[in-house]
């Protein structure tokens, strides 16, 4: 399965670093999400680029920043995180149509298991 | 706020019994529903979905969920596990933002 990609997959870091996680989707889809998935908790969403357009941050704390260039590309940087930011990260995408929205199956990328030391 | 509620956390079963994960969520408008699972190591896969029409969804490897508006509930089945079928089994809603909500997961294990 190749059709949503996440680098890197795993990823140690310190509080004081930055770095950045890549997701490419192969499906010529036009919505990305972020989602993050910490133990026992469920997957939480942190951000919906539908359109190539923001819509959805969810209260997000500020040391993540997504960045989404074009449709098949999302990038989530991180900067100064913390260690209870450890987690894994999953990036999903659809395709939606402007007339019926959010209709449309998410498919997931593999994630990127962060560790924040 | 809308919700997703799995009743299991972890179930056990010997290959050859059926299978029966509970799922039930809060929102009252209209619902779109989904079943994921994640073998391990891998990531997360589409069982099931519905969206609207036949409340009996059937979905790959033999899984099948009913929607049952009345109870707010969305179980999946299948009637005969096989060990292949240790996963992890995630039910999900589709939020007003798009977003899908999930539970909290129900890891199956299926002893051979």
């Amino acid at each position: 399965e190749t059709g949503v990609t996440q680098t890197p997959r795993h990823l140690v870091m310190g509080m004081t670093n930055k770095k950045s996680l890549k997701c490419e989707q192969h499906l010529g889809h036009n919505a990305m999400y972020w989602y993050k998935q910490s133990a026992k908790k469920p997957l939480e969403l942190m951000f919906v680029y539908n359109f190539k357009e923001q819509t959805e941050n969810n209260s997000v704390p500020s040391r993540f920043s997504p960045e989404c260039p074009n449709s098949s590309h999302l990038f989530l940087h991180l900067h100064t995180l913390q260690p209870e930011d450890s987690a894994l990260y999953l990036c999903a995408s659809s395709q939606e149509s402007r007339s019926d929205k959010y209709q449309e199956t998410q498919y997931f990328g593999p994630g990127t298991r962060l560790l924040v030391l | 706020a809308q919700s997703v509620s799995q009743h299991n956390h972890h179930v056990i079963l010997s290959e050859a019994a059926s299978l029966e994960l509970g799922c039930n969520y809060s929102y009252g408008g209209t619902v779109n529903l989904f079943w994921y699972v994640q073998y391990p190591g891998q990531h997360l896969q589409l069982l099931l979905k519905y969206f609207s029409g036949d409340p009996l969804v059937k979905g790959i490897k033999g899984f099948e969920a009913e929607f049952i508006k009345s109870k707010f509930s969305f179980n999946l089945r299948k009637p005969s596990v096989q060990w292949s079928d240790t996963a992890e089994y995630f039910c999900a809603v589709r939020g007003s933002q798009g977003n899908l909500i999930f539970g909290k997961g129900t890891k199956l294990s299926v002893k051979p």
